[in-house]
């Protein structure tokens, strides 16, 4: 069963603006990551925060973890049109493989 | 350096036709896994590979069967499609498990009339 819920699960911006996403999950975790989709294409990973880190750059993108509330966020500062795509959060739990979300899709209009 | 290659890219397949999808990574990665991607329900894992030789189930592996012969190699069958196995079939590797990042191939986009 799928152990991570994006929220919203489709947002529409600006060029320039942030774009924010959420991510719940049920149970205890490892790690969680976040992966891109681009349309017709495999997922990217993006970044990973670990069960004892609260927050993570990597160039534009910032991501929290807060495990007591079970959630993470995903924001990505000056959005590009090229930015517009799909995004995945994915749960860690013990030796178990990735269990992904069901998605957030980002449009970025120019 | 091509990373995880999936073939075929599309197949169009008639119910209760047999096929074969073949995932090839070059990251001699010990981990691969097949997730399916249907609209509106994310990614689901089928199977899974921890090394060469072993597989096990995923959340979602009826109608499916896959083998590890050789590190490099991942593949699925399909013994009887059903139009229920119609997807976008997702291969993926990582080097040691589950805490490490996942590298994912192009997808085939499968379809059983």
């Amino acid at each position: 069963s799928q152990q991570g819920e994006e929220d919203p699960q489709a947002l529409s911006i600006q060029e320039g603006e942030n774009a924010t996403m959420n991510c719940s999950y049920k149970t205890s975790i490892n790690n969680l990551q976040w992966y891109r989709q681009n349309s017709g294409r495999g997922l990217v990973h993006l970044i990973l925060i670990r069960s004892n880190e609260r927050e993570k750059h990597s160039g534009r993108l910032r991501v929290t973890l807060d495990t007591s509330k079970k959630s993470s966020s995903l924001l990505i500062t000056a959005s590009r049109a090229a930015d517009t795509a799909s995004y995945f959060c994915a749960t860690v739990t013990g030796n178990t493989p990735l269990v992904f979300g069901k998605g957030t899709r980002l449009s970025v209009i120019a | 350096n091509a990373g995880v290659t999936q073939t075929p890219k599309f197949r169009v397949l008639k119910t209760g036709q047999s096929m074969t999808l073949l995932c090839a990574q070059d990251m001699n990665h010990e981990y691969m896994y097949w997730y399916r991607q249907d609209p509106g329900m994310g990614l689901r894992l089928i199977h899974y590979s921890v090394g060469e030789g072993t597989t096990a189930k995923g959340e979602v592996p009826d109608g499916y069967n896959v083998s590890r012969l050789k590190k490099q190699n991942f593949l699925l069958g399909l013994e009887s499609a059903a139009p229920s196995q119609t997807s976008v079939y997702f291969c993926a590797s990582s080097p040691t498990g589950a805490s490490t990042e996942a590298f994912f191939g192009q997808g085939t986009r499968l379809t059983v009339v």
